[in-house]
């Protein structure tokens, strides 16, 4: 049974940076056909995709975040990281990892099965 | 891509049916022929789960009667009868292209 779990300090000060790791056990990360993926929920807010990442490092992310969110991988250790840079009070949120099952066999068919593991969520937030 | 709930708010009487809403802005029919459109749902205090994939697809452990169905922009989830269980907040979310969004949530509570 994969688990996936967030860590990282639960208060940040404004213009810091907010970082976080989601460990991953029962299965390699770098298995392959996954995306390991972050999602917040905002307060009185809905959810929000930041962005996930492939085993291979292959990154793709909400350009609402600009240029301020770097996600990460080590393979060697089944963690991957976020890096969010010069945050303010509203990314004041509960942060989830998750797994996304997504890929392409050797003759193009796509296989796809949602985001079917999520990690309990960290609590972010951001005060002076 | 917007991806638009209704209601916002759902009672529901135990036992009766309970019905949501997802219109996406544009098509999420992806080119090998999928609706690109994911349900969640988030239980009190709980993190979200799965529901239903591409469209139509119960996730592993996910009671038949929860159905999702639609096409092109226009997605629904169904629940067959309603349990004390199934309160929380239901998602929609677009998988077709990233930034990947979700819709607003509804929030299902019971009478």
């Amino acid at each position: 049974q994969v688990q996936l779990r967030e860590s990282g300090p639960g208060l940040v000060k404004p213009s810091q940076t907010l970082s976080l790791t989601c460990s991953v056990s029962g299965d390699a990360i770098s298995g392959g056909n996954y995306y390991w993926s972050w999602i917040r929920h905002l307060p009185g807010k809905g959810l929000e995709w930041l962005g996930h990442i492939y085993y291979s490092g292959t990154t793709h992310y909400n350009p609402s975040l600009r240029s301020r969110l770097t996600l990460s991988i080590d393979t060697s250790k089944d963690q991957f990281s976020l890096k969010l840079s010069s945050v303010t009070a509203a990314d004041t949120a509960v942060y989830y990892c998750a797994r996304l099952r997504s890929f392409y066999d050797y003759r193009d068919n796509y296989y796809y099965y949602g985001l079917n593991v999520w990690g309990q969520g960290t609590t972010v937030t951001v005060s002076s | 891509i917007v991806m638009t709930q209704s209601p916002l708010s759902l009672p529901v009487t135990p036992g009766e049916p309970a019905s949501i809403s997802c219109r996406s802005s544009r098509s999420l029919l992806h080119s090998a022929g999928y609706s690109c459109v994911d349900w969640y749902v988030q239980k009190p205090g709980q993190s979200p789960q799965l529901l239903i994939y591409l469209g139509s697809n119960r996730a592993s452990g996910v009671p038949d009667r929860f159905r999702g169905s639609g096409s092109a922009t226009d997605f629904t989830l169904r629940i067959s009868r309603v349990e004390a269980e199934d309160v929380g907040v239901y998602y929609c979310m677009q998988a077709l292209q990233t930034p990947y969004t979700f819709g607003q949530g509804t929030k299902l509570e019971i009478k």
